[in-house]
């Protein structure tokens, strides 16, 4: 069974802070999404990747393929990253039908 | 253009009321979907459009039926829902391959219309 696992699942941080959100799932990928979505509001795709490194801005994201393994990090942390940070996976083979993970609740203090 | 748009923000009806939920993208996507998300939990899928053929309904009740006039545009009417069915119904669209499968192609999503059934 494909099953997305994060962690933390909330996370408080002070203005500045390097943060960094996990992401583990159980069976091979083709790619994976790092999703943002702010209290009451839509979601915004950050990254898909199937291998090695994205950046964009402050936010960086890694995927081990191997150790079925994904990272989020920000950067310089501000109190506008403050929201739920949601990875899904793409099953192998290709398809229309995510794997969420239960996201994590950032919280970035001033 | 990256921005999928959807209509209504908000909606508020009743049990007995029918209304639809709008969605359209510019970008040339050629898969749609509907989503369908309680407080603190991830999306649910509800259905995929693929060519304007609808190729996934996950088991959704017959209250919410879905249409794809054209490539740009995908509804959700409702009917006779239930105060249970209240939740952000979000719209996303993506790239397809040529087979009808999205493949590893990107989902982009709407800012989503938050329902409430009285």
């Amino acid at each position: 069974k494909n099953e997305v696992e994060q962690s933390p699942q909330n996370l408080t941080a002070q203005e500045g802070e390097f943060i960094t959100i996990n992401c583990s799932y159980s069976v091979g990928i083709s790619a994976l999404h790092w999703l943002q979505q702010h209290p009451g509001g839509g979601i915004v795709s950050l990254f898909m990747l199937s291998s090695g490194k994205k950046k964009h801005g402050r936010l960086i994201a890694t995927i081990n393929i191997q150790e079925k393994h994904s990272s989020l990090h920000i950067t310089a942390s501000h109190p506008r990253d403050s929201a739920v940070y949601i990875c899904a996976d793409i099953p192998q083979g290709g398809s229309e039908k995510l794997v969420f993970g239960k996201g994590t609740k950032l919280t970035v203090n001033p | 253009d990256t921005e999928v748009t959807q209509t209504p923000k908000h909606l508020v009806m009743g049990m007995t009321n029918k209304k639809s939920l709008k969605c359209e993208q510019h970008m040339g996507h050629r898969a749609m979907y509907w989503y369908k998300q309680k407080a603190k939990k991830p999306p649910e899928l509800m259905f995929v459009y693929s060519y304007e053929k609808l190729s996934i309904n996950e088991s959704v009740p017959s209250r919410f039926s879905p249409e794809c006039p054209n490539s740009s545009l995908l509804n959700l009417h409702l009917h006779a829902l239930q105060p249970e069915d209240s939740a952000l119904y979000l719209c996303a669209s993506s790239q397809t391959g040529t087979s009808g499968r999205s493949a590893v192609y990107e989902q982009y999503f709407g800012p989503g219309t938050r329902l409430t059934v009285t």
